[in-house]
């Protein structure tokens, strides 16, 4: 089975820290993907990366930058954290091509306060 | 831009009974998912459907492709309480990145 780890469950962090998301897949999947769901909006797409140093822009890229030093690891970065950042953060994972699914880690729950 | 939209958003089910959730998306799609999340917990893959007309089962639901509609189903057969959860749909066309539904909230009651 695939298995997406992501760093910490539940998070607290203060305005205006930087704030890293670490994500960790162990099935050797080339795409990498960071989340956020909030009620009533379902999932936003943030950032995601098909290959080592590669990303794209997601919907909402503002406020947030992505790391991929290495192909099992995606690193979501919050630069200076506002509260309207708090929010459940998901990473996911597929393999090469469009078509694959996308499996999800167990999310981190972030509050800014 | 490609949109999702599912219906109904909340849905209260008694055991036994029969029910269908809607997948309406607004561009050409090449793929539809269905995902299922229970409180607390990450998203659980639960369909691919990537061509018209695919049909796919898996216990006591059914997933259902239409492209020409882009219309995706998902039916909910003699529901019981273990289906209780929130169910998405996705879609995506000609690159990595997914629109997911709001999500379905499914409660089956006694």
């Amino acid at each position: 089975d695939v298995k997406v780890t992501q760093s910490s469950r539940y998070l607290v962090k203060r305005t205006g820290e930087k704030v890293f998301l670490e994500c960790v897949q162990d099935m050797d999947h080339e795409n990498m993907f960071w989340y956020r769901q909030d009620p009533g909006l379902g999932l936003r797409l943030i950032y995601f990366s098909y290959d080592v140093k590669m990303k794209e822009k997601g919907d909402i890229p503002e406020g947030y930058s992505v790391s991929r030093e290495k192909k099992e690891r995606f690193s979501l970065i919050l630069e200076s954290a506002s509260t309207n950042q708090t929010s459940m953060y998901l990473c996911a994972s597929s393999l090469f091509g469009e078509r694959q699914p996308q499996h999800f880690g167990d999310g981190t729950r972030l509050s800014i306060l | 831009e490609l949109k999702v939209e599912q219906n109904p958003l909340f849905l209260s089910m008694q055991e036994g009974k029969n029910y269908t959730i809607y997948c309406n998306y607004s561009t050409t799609s090449d793929r539809l998912y269905w995902y299922r999340q229970d409180p607390g917990k990450s998203l659980e893959s639960l369909f691919v459907l990537l061509s018209n007309g695919a049909v796919k089962q898996e216990g006591r639901l059914m997933a259902s492709l239409d492209t020409k509609a882009r219309l995706s189903t998902l039916h909910i057969t003699a529901a019981v309480h273990d289906l209780s959860a929130t169910y998405f749909c996705s879609s995506g066309a000609g690159s990595y990145q997914l629109t997911f539904g709001k999500g379905t909230k499914l409660s089956v009651i006694p």
